[in-house]
């Protein structure tokens, strides 16, 4: 079955406490992306890859960092959370090269920073 | 910059009635593709319909249709026959090659079906 993994669903953490979010995709997709949604907000798209060693910022990047040295993996990095990251985060994945295709995204963490 | 406006936050509609949900979008370029996507309660993201700029045709995927305004710049769903499960968030989408695929996203429209 296609999909995307990302785990956890839930995480409750305190400021400064570094934390990642996993993302595995069985699709053999080149692009992979994260964004966080923010109610009133939408979807906004955090980090991005093309493909293996290949990523860029999105339009909300700051506090976060990822990495993409497997095709199937693009880990979500927060290395010192702070509240204003409390959110609920989508690792999505497309075939690369056509903005055409369909999105396929994960279940959604829901990120919670005291 | 790229931008898609859901002027809705929030709709609700009788079960089997029809409903439309409004999207507009700003872009210069001519050749880009739009969608629409479904999150229900429980917080998966599907996709219900797409359209290709350069397509006429309006796309229909079952009881899902869109309404596509290139000029006006207006991307509308219709869902024909509402039913209970159609209660979810619905986010308008839009993605184009110049700007790395990116998919950006409208705020949502909250569509509840009551019966």
């Amino acid at each position: 079955e296609a999909q995307v993994t990302q785990n956890p669903r839930y995480l409750i953490t305190v400021t400064g406490k570094k934390l990642t979010v996993t993302c595995s995709q069985n699709m053999n997709h080149e692009y992979m992306s994260w964004y966080r949604q923010d109610p009133g907000l939408g979807l906004r798209q955090i980090y991005y890859s093309m493909n293996v060693e290949v990523t860029d910022k999105g339009d909300v990047p700051e506090g976060y960092k990822v990495s993409r040295k497997e095709k199937r993996n693009f880990p979500l990095i927060l290395e010192s959370p702070s509240p204003n990251q409390t959110s609920l985060y989508f690792c999505a994945s497309r075939q690369g090269g056509l903005p055409n295709t369909e999105a396929f995204f994960g279940q959604g963490t829901r990120l919670t920073v005291v | 910059a790229q931008t898609v406006t859901q002027s809705q936050p929030e709709m609700s509609v009788q079960e089997a009635e029809t409903v439309t949900l409004s999207c507009t979008y700003d872009t210069s370029e001519n050749n880009y593709y739009l969608f629409w996507y479904k999150q229900p309660p429980s917080r998966q993201m599907i996709l219900v319909i797409r359209q290709e700029a350069y397509k006429q045709q309006n796309a229909t995927e079952n009881r899902f249709s869109v309404n596509f305004q290139k000029a006006a710049k207006s991307f509308s769903l219709k869902i024909s026959d509402s039913q209970l499960g159609d209660t979810a968030m619905y986010f308008c989408a839009f993605s184009q090659l110049e700007y790395g695929n990116k998919l950006v996203f409208g705020a949502g429209t909250i569509l509840r079906v009551k019966s």
